[in-house]
């Protein structure tokens, strides 16, 4: 593994079906960040993480849950999918969450949901 | 409330100059990132400012006044693989980015 991957690449899922898309880190960044990028508009945080065993809220975490049990995980769960959530997934990952590091960004999930 | 503006869309000629802004309101200032986003793919860093100024690093610049809420990036010597979609992000208070829409700059031959 190098940088930050996710899987799957892309996936078509039905209306209340749960699915959870996975992102994986190999560079020992302690913050790590899921967003949601939509035509039109910014990327929007979903839910971050400043350090293992620790999660918070971004802009937008109606109908998302994470976890971080551990440095390189940190995967996104959709409880019961709803065509709103139909959006490309952005994973990444920063040395900090409390200081002005880049974000390096995985190759995103294509998500529909019907 | 909080916003970021740029352009939607520009379009540029091979080997000329483009700037491409970016305007802000926040509800804190930690400084300011510029992505590049190919079609398709995941955003790349540019270049981060967080004093006045310009901050020059190759054919890329970009430009930041505080007072005025106010970003540029400027590309020199454009090339074809220069098209892509360029975006503004702004460090808030919390330390969380917020940002802008992005401007899909199409390079013509």
């Amino acid at each position: 593994i190098a940088g930050i991957t996710q899987a799957p690449t892309s996936q078509i899922l039905a209306a209340g079906r749960r699915m959870t898309l996975r992102c994986t880190q190999d560079m020992r960044h302690n913050a790590m960040y899921w967003y949601r990028q939509d035509l039109g508009l910014g990327l929007r945080l979903i839910h971050y993480s400043n350090t293992a065993g620790t999660t918070g809220k971004g802009e937008v975490p109606d109908g998302y849950s994470v976890s971080r049990a551990n440095t390189d995980d940190f995967p996104l769960t959709l409880a019961s999918a709803v065509p709103s959530q139909t959006s490309v997934y952005f994973c990444a990952s920063s040395d900090s969450g409390d200081s002005y590091n880049e974000q390096f960004f995985g190759p995103g999930t294509r998500l529909t949901v019907l | 409330g909080q916003n970021i503006d740029q352009p939607t869309e520009m379009t540029a000629t091979e080997g000329a100059i483009v700037q491409i802004n970016c305007t802000y309101q926040t509800s804190g200032f930690n400084g300011l990132f510029w992505y590049q986003q190919h079609a398709g793919e995941a955003p790349t860093f540019l270049s981060y400012n967080v004093l006045d100024g310009l901050e020059e690093k190759g054919r890329f610049s970009s430009f930041l006044s505080r007072s005025k809420g106010y970003s540029y990036l400027l590309l020199k010597e454009l090339q074809m693989k220069d098209s892509a979609s360029y975006l503004c992000a702004v460090i808030e208070s919390n330390y969380q980015l917020i940002w802008g829409a992005g401007t899909k700059l199409i390079i013509k031959p």
